[in-house]
């Protein structure tokens, strides 16, 4: 299984906090993503990285930011919580463009009172 | 990304053979055809994925259509543990480096199998 620890796994916040959401990998991949999955909407692609301090926006990017200031680690911020981000995110790795296979991650979920 | 369609639902009875159809009839030529599914509860994980030819692994075999606008999942003997949501999904090849291998899901395939 592929090295890729998602914490916290559980979260409960209030609407208007900040939130901050990890990804760590232990396989040295270049690429990074976070994902969100929402009841009818399967997973949606929200930030990802191609390299340390490299990102770029995915569709649904808006109230988020994210940071990679180290290869093995990527960082989903929420700056001010709001309750349609009440989802499951999930953060995955991919290594070289040659096969394109992504590893995910157990998932994190966010509830947004 | 070209889009994919998949019926929402399929029944299969453990220990048989499960074919999950997948239409992709605005398919590109640079286009991969990946599937992955998603166990309850868990993160999706990576199936298997063909451009062109019929592909086998440990897992699952996939067999392509000779115009490429359709292709299908072979779960040669279901057991309990596949029950899970199938993603068919388009790759485009040759993306540039920054683009890295994101992909579309769409709402996928929930299989149930019956003991």
């Amino acid at each position: 299984d592929a090295g890729i620890t998602q914490s916290p796994r559980h979260k409960v916040t209030e609407t208007g906090t900040p939130v901050t959401l990890r990804c760590h990998q232990t396989e040295n991949h270049r690429y990074m993503y976070w994902y969100r999955q929402d009841p009818g909407h399967g997973l949606r692609l929200i930030h990802y990285s191609y390299g340390v301090k490299d990102t770029d926006k995915g569709e649904v990017s808006d109230g988020y930011s994210v940071s990679r200031s180290k290869t093995e680690d990527f960082l989903l911020t929420l700056e001010s919580a709001t309750s349609s981000q009440t989802s499951v995110y999930f953060c995955a790795i991919s290594g070289g463009l040659a096969t394109g296979e992504l590893f995910f991650g157990e998932g994190s979920r966010l509830t947004v009172l | 990304d070209a889009k994919t369609t998949q019926p929402n639902s399929m029944e299969s009875n453990e220990e048989e053979p499960v074919h999950l159809p997948c239409n992709h009839s605005t398919i590109s030529g640079t286009d991969y055809i990946h599937w992955y599914r998603q166990l309850p509860s868990q993160g999706p994980e990576y199936v298997i994925h063909g451009l062109t030819s019929n592909v086998n692994n440990r897992m699952a075999s996939l067999a392509i259509a000779e115009d490429r606008k359709s292709s299908t999942l072979i779960l040669h003997r279901a057991t309990l543990r596949d029950a899970a949501v199938y993603y068919c999904i388009l790759r485009e090849r040759g993306r540039g480096e920054t683009s890295g291998s994101r992909l579309t899901f769409g709402e996928g395939t929930q299989l149930t199998v019956n003991p």
